[in-house]
């Protein structure tokens, strides 16, 4: 089945303790994403990649580190989350923007 | 830079009644423009997307919606709802030139009551 795989789907951790959110996806696509969700501001881009070792800053940056050492694989990283990260998070993937991401069932983070 | 509004957060609806859930954008270039809805506790599924040609595009579950130019809008329709299309509708743009970013709305949750 085509998709994108997120783990882990729930996460609690503490300020400051380094963790990474995985991502997969089994399409072939060259185009990943990540998206942060928050109530009332719909999603925001975190990072996306155009390809193996080309990344990008997206609208929101900031706090987040990203690699695309392989085509599959786009982890999401937080070097030392902070409770403003607390959010639900979806990583997505495309071969072209005209075809419109395919989601990821979505990490959703609480961090205290 | 590319832009989406989503102008009701809202939209309280009965079941078999009409929804027309609202969205602008601003672009200074051309755009693809799509619709998503998320079921609670689910990622994004794409509704139905507007890449050129005609205007009125039609997605699954019945919905439609029209691309409008001159006004900057991508309104989503559907003529009978059912309680199982409660969910949250977001609308999101592209531009052509924008390297596949993909830019959301803030979101409409759709509540279809009996």
């Amino acid at each position: 089945e085509a998709q994108v795989t997120q783990n882990p789907r729930y996460l609690i951790t503490v300020t400051g303790k380094k963790l990474t959110v995985t991502c997969s996806q089994n399409m072939n696509h060259e185009y990943m994403s990540w998206y942060r969700q928050d109530p009332g501001l719909g999603l925001r881009q975190i990072y996306y990649s155009m390809n193996v070792e080309v990344t990008d800053k997206g609208d929101v940056p900031e706090g987040y580190k990203v690699s695309r050492k392989e085509k599959r694989n786009f982890p999401l990283i937080l070097e030392s989350p902070s409770p403003n990260q607390t959010s639900l998070y979806f990583c997505a993937s495309t071969p072209r923007g005209a075809d419109g991401y395919t989601f990821g069932s979505g990490t959703r983070l609480t961090v205290v | 830079a590319q832009s989406v509004t989503q102008l009701d957060s809202q939209v309280p609806v009965f079941e078999e009644a009409p929804v027309e859930l609202r969205c602008n954008y601003s672009s200074s270039v051309s755009v693809y423009l799509f619709w998503y809805v998320q079921y609670p506790n689910q990622g994004l599924q794409l509704l139905l997307k507007y890449l050129s040609g005609s205007t009125l595009v039609k997605g699954i579950n019945g919905f439609e919606a029209e691309f409008n130019k001159s006004q900057t809008s991508f309104h989503l329709r559907k003529p009978s709802v059912h309680i199982s299309d409660t969910a949250e509708y977001f609308c999101a743009v592209s531009e052509w030139n924008a390297g596949n970013m993909l830019t959301f709305g803030g979101g409409t949750r759709l509540m279809v009551k009996p």
